[in-house]
């Protein structure tokens, strides 16, 4: 069965430091997302992405965070200069045209922030 | 601004037996979406069930089902013959308007089910 993929399952990094995350999402999927979630507490939305740009963002996606999708496969996340409170679990996730509602999401990403 | 309300930080359920998990929702805009979530410890989200603003029925989805009162602002998950795989967290989550748009979430509610 298809699945989201993301990679690494954990990061480690320094405050200020960039770090990519990855996701490739199921191949049929044309709607990507990003999620957070901190430890203990609730998903947080961060952006969708639709036809190659951003559909929509939330106030946590500020000028720290880019989003790409560099090739047909691959959907990233960027952060700019990482701070201590962007340690959380970062779920990528895919839907399809016909189903969009129906979210897959990957088994996450876990930023640790130093 | 929307908001999504789970009030049971955590629920008990005895095996075979049916569980409500409560979800109210606050949104001004007509068009929305309501989805719930299961996340179990191993910390992967699972799609469950997905009710739009506009459907006439509630929906339904194998063992679970989406209790929808449009009026009362509720959108509580009914999970019935619980197994004990069913132990997880579960979120509620609500979409306003088209998809893409930002997705709110609740706290989750913890559900235990006991053997």
């Amino acid at each position: 069965e298809p699945e989201v993929t993301q990679t690494p399952s954990h990061q480690v990094t320094q405050m200020g430091q960039e770090v990519i995350l990855r996701c490739v999402p199921i191949s049929n999927h044309l709607y990507f997302y990003w999620y957070r979630q901190i430890l203990g507490q609730k998903v947080e939305f961060l952006v969708s992405f639709y036809n190659n740009e951003i559909s929509e963002k939330s106030e946590i996606f500020d000028d720290q965070f880019s989003v790409e999708r560099p090739d047909g496969s691959n959907f990233t996340l960027k952060i700019r200069s990482t701070k201590l409170e962007d340690s959380a679990m970062y779920f990528c996730a895919s839907s399809e045209e016909h189903h969009p509602n129906e979210q897959f999401f990957g088994p996450g990403t876990r930023l640790t922030v130093l | 601004a929307q908001k999504i309300t789970q009030t049971q930080p955590g629920m008990f359920v005895q095996e075979k037996e049916a569980v409500t998990l409560d979800c109210t929702y606050d949104t001004s805009d007509p068009s929305y979406g309501l989805f719930w979530y299961k996340q179990p410890s191993s910390g992967e989200m699972i799609f469950l069930i997905y009710q739009g603003s506009y459907d006439q029925q509630n929906a339904t989805e194998g063992r679970y089902s989406l209790n929808f009162q449009k009026a009362r602002k509720s959108a509580n998950l009914v999970i019935s013959a619980s197994q004990l795989g069913d132990s997880a967290m579960y979120f509620c989550a609500m979409r306003e308007g088209r998809v893409g748009n930002d997705m709110r979430f609740g706290a989750g509610t913890r559900l235990t089910v006991k053997p």
